[in-house]
């Protein structure tokens, strides 16, 4: 199982910045990319699941990308709030094998 | 709609003993997925079903089991246990299956599994 990168692996910003982190994965065999937020004490919860190059997709103030052919998606946080504090995963499905989960990029948010 | 179930939420078990763990995933949905998280690692996949059947398994030991029945419940086991299996055990639900789906897996609240 090939695999999924994710940087950076944890992060501190203060209460309103702007942050983003990568996921990279093998673009090769690709079917779709998911992207979970994970607070502690509860499960990982779907933000996006994107499939074609040049995806975008958003919900409130986290938006992601996705690009296939160099195997990367960027996720974006506008305005961070302490309730952003989670770790963020994200997971690449091929046609021939399971989700594969990379291990997550932690962020707190500091009010 | 209820969500994915998982039971129980916490063991304790002693070296060398089994353990199963359950999963009802939402109804309607056919695949469930495995994973067991441990700190310093990612979700690691053990095994995924789907309609009964196991469509993929991860990296390991036979130790490690499962199946599904046929009301899309799963459970897997775990036979003698060794103190490195002590970690966040996961299962998810979807419709598609596994890799070939462009829709999202569901998470159970997990089984946090202790072995001493």
């Amino acid at each position: 199982i090939l695999n999924v990168e994710q940087s950076p692996q944890s992060l501190h910003v203060q209460e309103g910045d702007s942050t983003n982190f990568t996921c990279s994965f093998p673009s090769s065999n690709f079917y779709a990319l998911h992207w979970y937020r994970w607070e502690t004490a509860k499960s990982p919860e779907a933000l996006f699941v994107m499939t074609l190059n040049g995806d975008e997709k958003k919900k409130g103030r986290i938006s992601a990308t996705l690009n296939t052919k160099e195997g990367y998606s960027y996720l974006y946080i506008k305005g961070s709030q302490p309730e952003d504090s989670a770790t963020y995963l994200c997971a690449r499905g091929s046609g021939n094998t399971p989700l594969v989960f990379g291990k997550g990029t932690r962020l707190s948010v500091i009010a | 709609k209820a969500g994915v179930t998982q039971t129980p939420r916490y063991l304790i078990k002693t070296r060398g003993q089994q353990v199963t763990l359950s999963c009802s995933p939402i109804s309607g949905h056919r695949s469930v997925s495995w994973y067991q998280q441990t700190p310093g690692q990612g979700l690691q996949f053990l095994f995924e079903y789907f309609s009964e059947t196991q469509r993929n398994k991860g990296n390991f030991p036979g130790r490690f089991s499962g199946r599904q029945f046929s009301n899309s419940r799963s459970e897997m086991n775990v036979s003698t246990l060794e103190l490195g299996d002590s970690a966040l055990y996961l299962c998810a639900s979807s419709r598609g299956s596994g890799g070939r789906t462009n829709t999202e897996a569901f998470f159970g609240q997990g089984t946090r599994l202790t072995v001493v």
